[in-house]
């Protein structure tokens, strides 16, 4: 079955405990990308990856790392969370642009985290 | 600055009720508008990819639409398995984020 898997899918950390949450696809897509949604703000928008080794900044990329050192694998790092990271992150994938033309993102099921 | 603003926030609609939801957009040349529906707890499900105005989607009880400055998602007799949060999101051609709105919130009743 073409999915994206996150994991973990539920996450309560402490502040400056690093973390990792891992995005997996198994589509062979090119493009991937991390948001966060919270109540009111809508989804954001954190990092993105056109293929192995290119990422850049999405809207909110403070507090985050990223790295695509695999075509299928780019997992979120919060190197020290604070509790404004509490939120339900997304890792989403899509395959490669054709031209002007871009296909949509497949999401994975999302992980909530809560930094106390 | 790309935009994007839906309406209403929420909608409640009884089953068989057809109506409308709105997406207006501000961006920069337009590579893509894209709808999603998105369940409780559950990532946003992929619906139709629009690309320019005057093009039209339909899957099932959905038909989206758009213009230079706004899509509809129509919602032609709803049945209670169709309430979901529904995004609207837009891509522009001077870069490669995506930028999405707040949704929709839609509740058929039976």
């Amino acid at each position: 079955e073409a999915q994206v898997t996150q994991n973990p899918r539920y996450l309560i950390t402490v502040t400056g405990k690093k973390l990792t949450v891992t995005c997996s696809q198994n589509m062979n897509h090119e493009y991937m990308s991390w948001y966060r949604q919270d109540p009111g703000l809508g989804l954001r928008q954190i990092y993105y990856s056109m293929n192995v080794e290119v990422t850049d900044k999405g809207d909110v990329p403070e507090g985050y790392k990223v790295s695509r050192k695999e075509k299928r694998n780019f997992p979120l790092i919060l190197e020290s969370p604070s509790p404004n990271q509490t939120s339900l992150y997304f890792c989403a994938s899509s395959s490669k642009r054709t031209g002007v033309r871009h296909y949509g993102y497949t999401f994975g099921s999302g992980t909530r985290l809560t930094v106390v | 600055e790309d935009q994007v603003t839906q309406s209403p926030e929420a909608l409640r609609l009884q089953e068989g009720e057809s109506s409308s939801l709105n997406c207006s957009y501000t961006v920069s040349g337009l590579r893509g508008l894209f709808w999603y529906r998105q369940d409780p707890g559950k990532g946003p499900e992929f619906l139709f990819t629009l690309y320019s105005a005057g093009e039209e989607k339909e899957k099932e009880r959905l038909k989206a639409t758009l213009t230079k400055k706004e899509s509809f998602l129509h919602i032609t007799a709803p049945k209670p398995e169709d309430s979901a949060t529904y995004l609207c999101a837009v891509m522009s051609n001077t870069g490669n984020q995506f930028y999405f709105g707040t949704g929709t919130s839609l509740t058929v009743i039976p």
